[in-house]
This record gives C-alpha cells, sequence and structure tokens, in this order.
C-alpha cells in the first residue's frame, strides 16, 4: 500500500514561474489537506478538501489553489512562485474530515523560489 | 482553540519507557488529543488519538488525567527510530469544515544506544 505520493520530491523554481504539486493517495480517503513547513512557524494549513468536488481555505491560501476533480488526486498549484513560497509541502489525507479521524502525510515536497 | 505545552526536549535509553508529558489546561470536553511524531526529514506520522479513556495501540499508549487537563504519551520500548519531535494536538469537535491540525513546537525526543 503506497499511502499518499507526493511529486517532486524538491524543486527549484524560478521566481514567476508556475508550478504544480502532485498529491495521490490510494486509502479512498474523503478528507484531503495541503500543509507548508516553515522552520519556527510549525505546520500550517493552506488549503483543504473534505470531499471530491469541494475545497476551503486554510491558514494561508494566499498565492495558492487547489482542485479536487476525484478522490484521489488534490494538485497545489503555484500561479506565480515568490520566495516567500519557498517551503517543504505537505500533502495529507484522513478517511474523513471530523476530528477524531488521524491524518496520513505524505513525504513532502521540498520547494526552493529563487 | 485550547493550547497544550510540553517540555522542549527529553532523552531517553534504547530499550526503556519513554514518558513525554503533555498538558492542556484549556481543553473542552469535546476536544480530541492526538499525538504525531516527526522523524528527521520526513512526514508528521500519527501515533495515538482519544477522547477521554486511555488508548493502546501497537505503537504507543495515552494516559489522559481523569479531569483531561493531561495527558502522556508512553512509548514501552524506546528504539532508535523513536528519535522524533512528538506533537501534542487538542482537535476540536466542531460542526465547521476546517479539520486542520494544529502543530506546536513539540518535543524533541533524543534516544541513546
Amino acid at each position: 500500500i503506497a499511502g499518499i505520493t507526493q511529486a517532486p520530491t524538491s524543486q527549484i523554481l524560478a521566481a514567476g514561474r508556475r508550478m504544480t504539486l502532485r498529491c495521490t493517495q490510494d486509502m479512498r480517503h474523503n478528507a484531503m489537506y495541503w500543509y507548508r513547513q516553515d522552520l519556527g512557524l510549525g505546520l500550517r494549513l493552506i488549503h483543504y478538501s473534505n470531499t471530491a468536488g469541494t475545497t476551503g481555505k486554510g491558514e494561508v491560501p494566499d498565492g495558492y489553489s487547489v482542485s479536487r476533480a476525484n478522490t484521489d488526486d488534490f494538485p497545489l498549484t503555484l500561479a506565480s512562485a515568490v520566495p516567500s513560497q519557498t517551503s517543504v509541502y505537505f500533502c495529507a489525507s484522513s478517511a474523513e474530515p471530523g476530528s477524531s479521524y488521524e491524518q496520513y502525510f505524505g513525504p513532502g515536497t521540498r520547494l526552493t523560489v529563487t | 482553540d485550547a493550547k497544550t505545552t510540553q517540555p522542549n526536549s527529553m532523552e531517553s535509553n534504547e530499550e526503556e519507557p519513554v514518558h513525554l508529558p503533555c498538558n492542556h489546561s484549556t481543553i473542552s470536553g469535546t476536544d480530541y488529543i492526538h499525538w504525531y511524531r516527526q522523524l528527521p526529514s520526513q512526514g508528521p506520522e500519527y501515533v495515538i488519538h482519544g477522547l477521554t479513556s486511555n488508548v493502546n495501540n501497537r505503537m504507543a499508549s495515552l494516559a489522559i488525567a481523569e479531569d483531561r487537563k493531561s495527558s502522556t504519551l508512553i512509548l514501552h520500548r524506546a528504539t532508535l527510530r523513536d528519535a522524533a519531535v512528538y506533537y501534542c494536538i487538542l482537535r476540536p469537535y466542531s460542526g465547521g469544515s476546517n479539520y486542520k491540525l494544529t502543530f506546536g513546537k513539540g518535543t524533541l525526543l533524543t534516544v541513546n544506544p
């Protein structure tokens, strides 16, 4: 069982370029999430999706967009990358969006915007 | 959201039990207590969660105080692979649509061989 896969593993991106981070889960989980992790700031929620076809904004959504066309995939797009988006990005999923359900995380994508 | 307080760091020896404390004095009656850990250069990993009763799983045990103002994550026999940052997180039960995990600074556990 793969769980959650993310691609690419790492990327160096020029400022102003568009980039899509991919996330796929094979657990048929309804809820999916995107977090970013920065030193000293912990993990912060960017966007989430409670079920296929719906998305919502988290704590730090500006500059990012997501889509949830099906259950398995939850891509995160940076329309025009800026250096402040340099971070490690984690995708996560849970069976349901409720607070009694644990979240499973992918291995992360390390993004550097120059 | 209710806050949690954890020691910045703890140290243990391999094959000994580890008790990781967490204080959450402002917990509300419907908050779930979750524990996650993050190994170096990896994504966070779910460990265990509970509401009122003590919980056991293959990874650890969670002991919740009777007044729920504190909890303890117990690793029964620490291994080198358990060296990680451990996060104690309160998750409110709500009808809202945002079920994020709020990670604090956690406890850095060092396991000595």
